[in-house]
């Protein structure tokens, strides 16, 4: 069985930092690019960042760009998303999701992680 | 980037009656490159359609997909009480992975 369970959310002042991650179980991680999904309080999803299978390649939204980095240890199984500078816009439900395809960067999402709560406040 | 715009925002229906979702794009996209999820409260999002009109593995056959260009549809043929939920459309054929705001379905 495919399972993604995230980890690392929590509460946070704004300006600092958090990593999250995500430990990934019952396929090949390094076959497939992974993905980081958001959804603040109440709102819709918002795709916030990939990466490829050997960790050579990232994409961020233009939100977190700069802010944000995702990696990946594929002898751990495990996605990460370092998340410096943090705003209270950055509060949100975190979403570790995997593609339906492996190989392949631009396919439907599945299966997704239960996700995990940030919560940047003073 | 290809902006998803969902309608209704809000649908009530009956147990048993046919729901009728839309998902309309800024831009021409190819049908390989659109999805439906459902999502209940306090739980993640799940995949029912892919490439616009392909079942996910496990999805009854009530729901199905269609469209095209601009314009796509999500249909649920006979509403069954663990269907009223929130609805997302989705394009992943650019570097965006654009979704939609939602339409909540909810019990009339």
């Amino acid at each position: 069985e495919v399972q993604l369970v995230e980890s690392g959310g929590g509460l946070v002042q704004p300006g600092g930092s958090l990593r999250l991650s995500c430990a990934a179980s019952g396929f090949t991680f390094s076959n497939y690019w992974m993905h980081w999904v958001r959804q603040a309080p109440g709102m819709g999803l918002v795709w916030v960042s990939r990466i490829n299978g050997d960790g050579g390649s990232t994409t961020y939204a233009d939100s977190v760009k700069g802010r944000f980095t995702i990696s990946r240890d594929n002898a751990k199984n495990t996605l990460y998303l370092q998340m410096n500078s943090l705003r209270a816009e950055d509060t949100a439900v975190y979403y570790c999701v995997r593609p339906g395809s492996d190989y392949s960067k631009y396919t439907w999402f599945d299966p997704w992680g239960q996700g995990t709560l940030v919560i940047v406040s003073s | 980037e290809v902006v998803l715009t969902q309608s209704p925002g809000t649908l009530s229906l009956s147990p048993g009656e046919r729901a009728t979702l839309s998902c309309r794009a800024s831009q021409s996209v190819s049908s390989s490159y659109l999805a439906w999820y459902q999502q209940k409260p306090g739980q993640a999002p799940r995949l029912l359609i892919y490439g616009a009109s392909s079942r996910a593995t496990g999805i009854p056959d009530r729901f199905s997909g269609s469209g095209s260009g601009t314009d796509f549809t999500l249909t649920i043929s006979r509403l069954e009480p663990e269907d009223f939920a929130v609805y997302y459309c989705q394009h992943y054929g650019s570097s965006q992975y654009s979704f939609g705001q939602g339409t909540k379905l909810e019990i009339k």
